[in-house]
């Protein structure tokens, strides 16, 4: 929805390149941010996640960044595989228990 | 454990049909969730609710409504079926306030 916006909507890259993929919110008191990744024709799978008092956490590949004062956060995927081709989500979660999700990010890699 | 599951996988109503897309989960989690999703507008969120005996709207609620008289259970209504609510729905369940959601397999909706 307009509350997150997600950017690029499609992304290709190399087998083993590195890709990034960022998300922008408007509500200042928002204090958890979390990433999905969409097979398709499957459901949505959390794949890493942040909450508002970090900057930065990684597991393996994976990591996401978060920038509080700019109200964005990113999703970097490091070494990229051909099983990393899938739609990407982010999302965040607004006072008032209202959670919003952008528009995704189609991700290619090529081997 | 099951996780979250959803029935039926695909259904195909007329306009002005009612049905219920059902949801269950059994990992005891206080919060559930309804979504729907369309090409190019990701998953919105519908109705959700924090516990048994309690519900509320989301971004996109109208048509749509929900109880929750158990924990397992959160299923979707729609009263009068229109053109517009065929989308995808995901059912989501989590702990606590939409974190680590785990999403059901989803049931796909024709309104013709």
């Amino acid at each position: 929805g307009e509350n997150v916006e997600q950017h690029p909507s499609t992304l290709s890259v190399q087998e083993g390149d590195s890709a990034v993929i960022k998300c922008t919110y408007s509500d200042s008191a928002s204090n958890y941010f979390p990433w999905y990744k969409q097979e398709l024709g499957k459901r949505p799978q959390l794949i890493i996640d942040i909450r508002s008092n970090v900057g930065e956490k990684k597991d393996q590949r994976i990591a996401v960044t978060l920038n509080k004062t700019a109200k964005h956060f990113s999703l970097h995927i490091t070494e990229t595989q051909p099983e990393d081709s899938a739609v990407y989500f982010c999302a965040a979660r607004y006072t008032g228990n209202q959670f919003y999700f952008g528009t995704g990010t189609s991700l290619t890699v090529i081997p | 454990n099951a996780g979250v599951t959803q029935t039926p996988k695909f259904q195909v109503l007329k306009t002005g049909q009612s049905m219920t897309l059902q949801c269950a989960q059994d990992m005891n989690h206080e919060y559930m969730s309804w979504y729907r999703q369309d090409p190019g507008m990701g998953l919105r969120l519908i109705h959700y609710s924090v516990g048994a005996g309690i519900t509320d709207q989301g971004e996109v609620p109208n048509g749509y409504n929900v109880s929750r008289s158990t924990t397992e259970d959160f299923p979707l209504r729609l009263l009068s079926a229109a053109p517009s609510q065929t989308s995808v729905y995901f059912c989501a369940s989590s702990s606590e306030g939409f974190l680590e959601q785990y999403f059901g397999p989803g049931t796909r909706l024709t309104v013709t």
